[in-house]
């Protein structure tokens, strides 16, 4: 089955204490991105990644990392954590240009 | 930038009957994609429905479809025959090239029994 895969589901956490929520796509997609949804704010991009070793920032990228080491496998990562980085977090990926992007089931994260 | 608005909170529609939820965009791109995506409680991100601005037609997908106005940036979504299944918060969402997506802030819906 055709899926993009995210986890945790869900994370509390305290303030500084580093994390990583990992996202893998089985559907040998290019093209990785990451969004937070919150509310009043819709969904905004945070890292995008066009393939292996190739990264950029999207719109809210202040107090996060990814990596793209291999084309299956997009982390973002939390190095000292923040409570105004509480949010739902998605992962999504997408193939050929004019294909519209899949989305992982998101991960809810609450930092103390 | 892109943006998008979505003048509508919060709508509520009888089962059975038809409702339009509003989306208007700004860009100044002449190719580009618009999408709807539905969010259940579950929260999943859902495709419901794609338009590319380079078609005329509206597209349908089932119960819904669209009103893609491109000289007014407008485009709404039509459901018709509500069913309880599709109270969510409905998402509009612009993308260039298939790879940004901008979203506005979303419409809840809720379908009553």
């Amino acid at each position: 089955e055709a899926q993009v895969t995210q986890n945790p589901r869900y994370l509390i956490t305290v303030t500084g204490k580093k994390l990583t929520v990992t996202c893998s796509q089985n559907m040998n997609h290019e093209y990785m991105s990451w969004y937070r949804q919150d509310p009043g704010l819709g969904l905004r991009q945070i890292y995008y990644s066009m393939n292996v070793e190739v990264t950029d920032k999207g719109d809210v990228p202040e107090g996060y990392k990814v990596s793209r080491k291999e084309k299956r496998n997009f982390p973002l990562i939390l190095e000292s954590p923040s409570p105004n980085q509480t949010s739902l977090y998605f992962c999504a990926s997408r193939g050929v240009s004019n294909q519209p992007q899949h989305f992982g089931d998101g991960t809810r994260l609450s930092i103390l | 930038a892109q943006t998008v608005t979505q003048s509508q909170p919060e709508m509520s529609v009888q089962e059975a009957e038809t409702v339009t939820l509003s989306c208007t965009y700004d860009t100044s791109e002449s190719n580009y994609y618009l999408f709807w995506y539905k969010q259940p409680p579950s929260r999943q991100m859902i495709l419901v429905i794609r338009q590319e601005a380079y078609k005329q037609q509206n597209a349908t997908e089932n119960r819904f479809s669209v009103n893609f106005q491109k000289a007014a940036k407008s485009f709404s979504l039509k459901i018709s025959d509500s069913q309880l299944g599709d109270t969510a918060m409905y998402f509009c969402a612009f993308s260039r090239y298939g790879n940004k997506l901008v979203f506005g802030a979303g419409t809840i819906l809720r379908v009553k029994s």
